[in-house]
């Protein structure tokens, strides 16, 4: 079975901390992915990696910045959190089929 | 561009009970269709994917979907609900790059015992 896992479950932060959120797929998969997901919203693409040290930008990358240094896993940034980022990220992983897999997500609170 | 709209954010059903949860789509050419539930506090898992051939699809926990090209339609169902089965459930088409999928907004499941 694939196996994302998220580096924290629940997570609290000071306005203006930097944030780090790891993701980890144990599948070899070349492409993975950032969402936050807020009530009424669904699931917002952030960032997503199709190889190492490649990027590419989603639907709402403002705010965040990712790292990609081994192909397993796939780190999402906040340079200088703020309440407005409080939400829930799910990390998630694929290979060329469309079907992502994901993690347990991190609930993140920005006081 | 692709969307995925789901019309019904929240539906409550008796156990037991029939389900159907409807999601239509916009997209050009045959896109790759897929159903994620989501529980309570957990990330997504995947239940059932269209990618082509027969359109009534079956996936787990005893869930089926059927594509109707016509009707931009790709809605899930079960005959008979069980209390578990309360959760988010989100429908997704696969877009045209690198393996990104668009989700719907979600529709919320609460099932009465």
């Amino acid at each position: 079975d694939v196996k994302v896992t998220q580096s924290s479950r629940y997570l609290v932060k000071r306005t203006g901390e930097k944030v780090f959120l790891e993701c980890v797929q144990d599948m070899d998969h070349e492409n993975m992915f950032w969402y936050r997901q807020d009530p009424g919203l669904g699931l917002r693409l952030i960032y997503f990696s199709y190889d190492v040290k490649m990027k590419e930008k989603g639907d709402i990358p403002e705010g965040y910045s990712v790292s990609r240094e081994k192909k397993e896993r796939f780190s999402l940034i906040l340079e200088s959190a703020s309440t407005n980022q409080t939400s829930m990220y799910l990390c998630a992983s694929s290979s060329d089929t469309y079907e992502q897999y994901f993690g347990p997500g991190t609930r993140l609170t920005v006081t | 561009a692709q969307s995925v709209t789901q019309p019904d954010i929240h539906i409550t059903v008796s156990e037991g009970a029939s389900l159907e949860l409807r999601c239509n789509y916009s997209y050009g050419a045959t896109p790759y269709l897929f159903w994620y539930v989501q529980s309570p506090g957990q990330g997504l898992q995947l239940l059932l994917k269209y990618f082509s051939g027969d359109t009534l699809v079956q996936g787990i926990k005893g869930f089926e979907a059927e594509f109707k090209r016509s009707q931009s339609s790709f809605n899930l169902r079960k005959p008979s609900v069980h209390w578990s089965d309360a959760a988010e459930y989100f429908c997704a088409v696969g877009a045209t790059s690198y393996d990104k999928v668009i989700f719907g907004p979600g529709t919320s499941l609460s099932v009465i015992p």
